[in-house]
């Protein structure tokens, strides 16, 4: 185990559907990000939050809303999702941006839009 | 524009055997290169990373190659097992400027018996 799990680990919501997903790390760091895992693509970055501020958006649609109300945890809000926003989310953390070398992944959200 | 990409999608080899997993890059800036694995179910592990100005380095049975002036790294395993099974990735990333960790597409490692 790494440290940073994630809930749940499978989700299937309706495109008019609220849904959070959440992720918990217990490894004392600072920085957490949220990635996209697609089929066959490299992963991608989505949200990087560093002391609980937001360091970065990687041209992210608004149905997904991050909050990061602590060190430890993360979550992602998701609304009138698309099904090709079907993919397994990541959530990761390091000690701090400048150890983003080292980042530690949780083992992600299957997520299915119907 | 910048990339991080990986030579082959699968690559079988027999258990006890050594395994060599290549990836090519083309941000000559960046600070660091890792290797993560990802087993099925699993998110990615880190493994071993290497900075930008050493050209190897070694773990536990994995060692990490860096040739800076063709741009390429290689993640050698030692006495490969079952459970090196996995999906392999490479990742690079600049820590002084834009610190987030560009993923290549990752290479399927099976282990034969």
């Amino acid at each position: 185990e790494t440290g940073v799990t994630q809930t749940p680990r499978h989700l299937v919501m309706g495109m008019t559907n609220k849904k959070s997903l959440k992720c918990e790390q217990h490894l004392g760091h600072n920085a957490m990000y949220w990635y996209k895992q697609s089929a066959k693509k490299p992963l991608e970055l989505m949200f990087v939050y560093n002391f609980k501020e937001q360091t970065e958006n990687n041209s992210v649609p608004s149905r997904f809303s991050p909050e990061c109300p602590n060190s430890s945890h993360l979550f992602l809000h998701l609304h009138t999702l698309q099904p090709e926003d079907s993919a397994l989310y990541l959530c990761a953390s390091s000690q701090d941006l400048a150890r983003g070398n080292e980042q530690y992944f949780g083992p992600g959200t299957r997520l299915t839009v119907t | 524009g910048e990339s991080v990409g990986l030579h082959l999608p699968t690559l079988s080899v027999q258990e006890g055997d050594n395994s060599i997993i290549n990836c090519a890059y083309s941000n000559s800036a960046s600070d660091y290169f890792i290797w993560y694995k990802q087993e099925s179910g699993k998110g990615p592990q880190f493994i071993i990373d290497i900075r930008s100005n050493m050209d190897k380095r070694q773990g536990q049975r994995v060692t990490v190659l860096l040739n800076k002036t063709v741009k390429h790294l290689s993640l050698q395993i030692a006495a490969t097992q079952p459970g090196d099974s996995a999906v392999y990735f490479c990742a690079e990333i600049n820590i002084r400027s834009a610190r987030q960790l560009t993923f290549g597409s990752g290479t399927q490692l099976t282990v034969l018996p």
